[in-house]
Formats: structure tokens, C-alpha cells, sequence
């Protein structure tokens, strides 16, 4: 099992300039979770999907923030346009649909916005 | 709404036990969880436990629950160098589609050698 994959595992890109993160679930996984990460609000959820479809979209920050679930095995994260305050690791996570079950995280993606 | 709260820093001498612990606000959570995170890398899952139960442990590890308080802690026993990483508390509640996590702020765990 390769877990969770993530890239690129660091982005430093310019204010103003679009920015896509990617993540590939754990295989039979049918639930994805987008969550950010910084040392002043800790991991905030940003959305989450059910078998490819968004169920809760509530905590993404602006309409500059967009999530997609093309098929089961990949999501993006696209913030366009970027900004210094978007700055953070955003992280990705899978689980199965049993309601024990637990949330697998990836590696994360450092965002850096200049 | 859910709250996780949990203290920032804990610091412990290498081979004594450490507790971490972690006070939640939904009285119908229904799962709890432990995450190790360690620099540049993502969450770990440590250990859960079922509200239904009082205790659980892992090896080196014991998960305690208090309903009544709303009170858990993560004892890890003969701590090690490489126990030192932040530690976050986190809930499930109860509730149509709710396979979401609510988690704390992280415990830095700080093993002095």
C-alpha cells in the first residue's frame, strides 16, 4: 500500500500566479479530504468528497480556492489567484466509508506565496 | 459546535512517561483519535478509541476516556527520543454523514535525553 501520495511536496510561486495541488488516495478509499495547515488556526478542513462527488465545501476560504474529483483516483486543489496569506501546508487524506474508520494523511504539499 | 482543546508543549526525560492530554466539547462524539505528526512529514495515526470504552492500549501506549469530563489523554510509557513530535487530538461526532475529524492544536512533545 502506497498510502497517500501527494505533489509536489513544495510550491513557491509569485502573489497573482495559479497554483495546483494534486493528491492520489489510498486505492478503495471513497473518501477524500483537502485540509490546510498553519501554526496560527492548525488544520482546518477545507473540503471533502464522497465517492468523487463534494460533500462539504464550507470551509474553503474564498471562491480563489477550488477542489475536483475527476475519478477515484485523483484530486485537485487550485488556488488562483494566489496569495501571500494562502501560505501553508495543505494536506490530503483518504478513508474508507465506515464511520470508524480513520483518516489516512499524505506527506503535504509546503505552499510558499511570495 | 466542536471544540478540541489541548496544551501546546509537553517536555519529558528520556525513559519517563509522558501524558497528553486533550478535553473535547461534543457530548455525542463517537470516536476519538490520535495522530503523531513528525516534522516535514503529514499525520500518523496512532491509536483510536470507541466512546463506548474506558481505556484502550497499544504496546507503549494507553488511551484514556472520561465521557463524563469529556477528558482524553494518550500516556506513552518509557519515552524515547524518538517519541518527540506533536501530537494531535481528534473527534468524530455523531451525525448524518459526518466522516469528517475535528482536531485539536497539537502537543509538541519535547523528550529530553
Amino acid at each position: 500500500d502506497a498510502g497517500v501520495i501527494q505533489s509536489p511536496r513544495h510550491e513557491v510561486t509569485e502573489m497573482g500566479q495559479e497554483v495546483t495541488l494534486r493528491c492520489k488516495p489510498i486505492s478503495g478509499h471513497d473518501y477524500l479530504f483537502w485540509y490546510r495547515q498553519t501554526m496560527m488556526r492548525g488544520l482546518e478542513l477545507l473540503i471533502y468528497f464522497n465517492n468523487n462527488v463534494p460533500i462539504d465545501d464550507s470551509g474553503m476560504p474564498e471562491d480563489r480556492f477550488s477542489a475536483k474529483m475527476p475519478n477515484a483516483s485523483f484530486s485537485t486543489l487550485k488556488i488562483q489567484p494566489s496569495e501571500p496569506r494562502d501560505s501553508a501546508v495543505y494536506f490530503c487524506a483518504s478513508s474508507a466509508g465506515r464511520e470508524w474508520a480513520p483518516l489516512h494523511f499524505g506527506n503535504g504539499t509546503r505552499l510558499t506565496v511570495t | 459546535g466542536e471544540d478540541v482543546e489541548q496544551s501546546l508543549f509537553l517536555s519529558v526525560r528520556e525513559g519517563d512517561s509522558s501524558v497528553i492530554n486533550c478535553t473535547y466539547t461534543d457530548s455525542s462524539s463517537t470516536y476519538l483519535y490520535w495522530y503523531k505528526q513528525e516534522p516535514g512529514a503529514g499525520l500518523q495515526l496512532l491509536t483510536y478509541i470507541f466512546s463506548n470504552m474506558d481505556m484502550k492500549q497499544d504496546q507503549r501506549l494507553t488511551v484514556l476516556l472520561n465521557k463524563k469530563d469529556k477528558h482524553l489523554s494518550l500516556r506513552i510509557a518509557d519515552t524515547q527520543t524518538g517519541d518527540s513530535a506533536i501530537y494531535f487530538c481528534a473527534e468524530r461526532y455523531s451525525g448524518a454523514g459526518s466522516y469528517q475529524l475535528t482536531f485539536g492544536k497539537g502537543t509538541k512533545l519535547s523528550v529530553i535525553p
